[in-house]
């Protein structure tokens, strides 16, 4: 069974320019997540994702970030315009779905350096 | 709101001996989740044990055990025979919440060093 896949595995940007990255979660899996981890710090969640729709983006800074799964399956982190402050390893992860008894599946994660 | 606590930065263990990692937690949810994940450099996030919380059994994975103490919101993974490869950060987490009652909220983690 594939994993969850992403894109780029690392990125260097300056400050004020935009990236953006992709995920591909496990087939058939409804709940996807993006995670943001800060070198020294745990995953903290941006955004939760139901089949096509939001359940939680509490977290996710809404002046600078985006992301969306048009057709429930891939998913896009955009950031626009990135701070030095946004750098740190972007996780995606996805599950069966979202209750509280399914295990979450991560990717590799994708590397972000903002200079 | 759940928050997740661990208090060793740094843990060495030698090969072939056993090592316990510590983590508390705080949660207002009654159905609620426990996990231990591993990451090694690559930063992908490998679960390695997960606890019910309404079962009081402790978990136990090979070489991986847990000692879950509900009421004192204590969650500490062992691992025994430790191997080379057992080298990498350890993250305790909870999850629960209505509404986004899989949502992962993680401690700061446990760098496991394996020494020979």
């Amino acid at each position: 069974e594939a994993g969850v896949a992403q894109s780029p595995r690392y990125k260097i940007i300056e400050k004020r320019q935009s990236v953006a990255f992709w995920c591909n979660p496990i087939s058939g899996h409804a709940t996807l997540y993006w995670y943001q981890q800060i070198l020294g710090q745990g995953p903290k969640l941006l955004i939760q994702f139901q089949n096509n729709g939001v359940v939680d983006d509490s977290q996710l800074p809404k002046d600078r970030f985006s992301a969306e799964r048009l057709k429930g399956v891939d998913s896009t982190l955009k950031i626009q315009p990135a701070k030095l402050e946004d750098s740190a390893v972007y996780l995606c992860a996805s599950s069966l779905f979202g209750s509280s008894g399914n295990t979450i599946y991560f990717g590799e994660g994708s590397w972000l350096t903002v200079v | 709101a759940q928050t997740v606590t661990q208090s060793q930065p740094e843990m060495s263990v030698q090969e072939a001996e056993t090592v316990t990692l510590s983590c508390t937690y705080d949660t207002s949810e009654s159905d609620y989740y426990l996990f231990w994940y591993k990451q090694p450099p690559s930063r992908q996030m490998i679960l390695v044990i997960r606890q019910e919380a309404y079962k009081q059994q402790n978990a136990t994975e090979n070489r991986f055990s847990v000692n879950f103490q509900k009421a004192a919101k204590s969650f500490s993974l062992k691992i025994s025979d430790s191997q080379l490869g057992d080298a990498a950060m350890y993250f305790c987490a909870t999850n629960g919440g209505s509404g986004t009652a899989s949502k992962l909220t993680f401690g700061t983690g446990t760098r496991l060093q394996v020494t020979l």
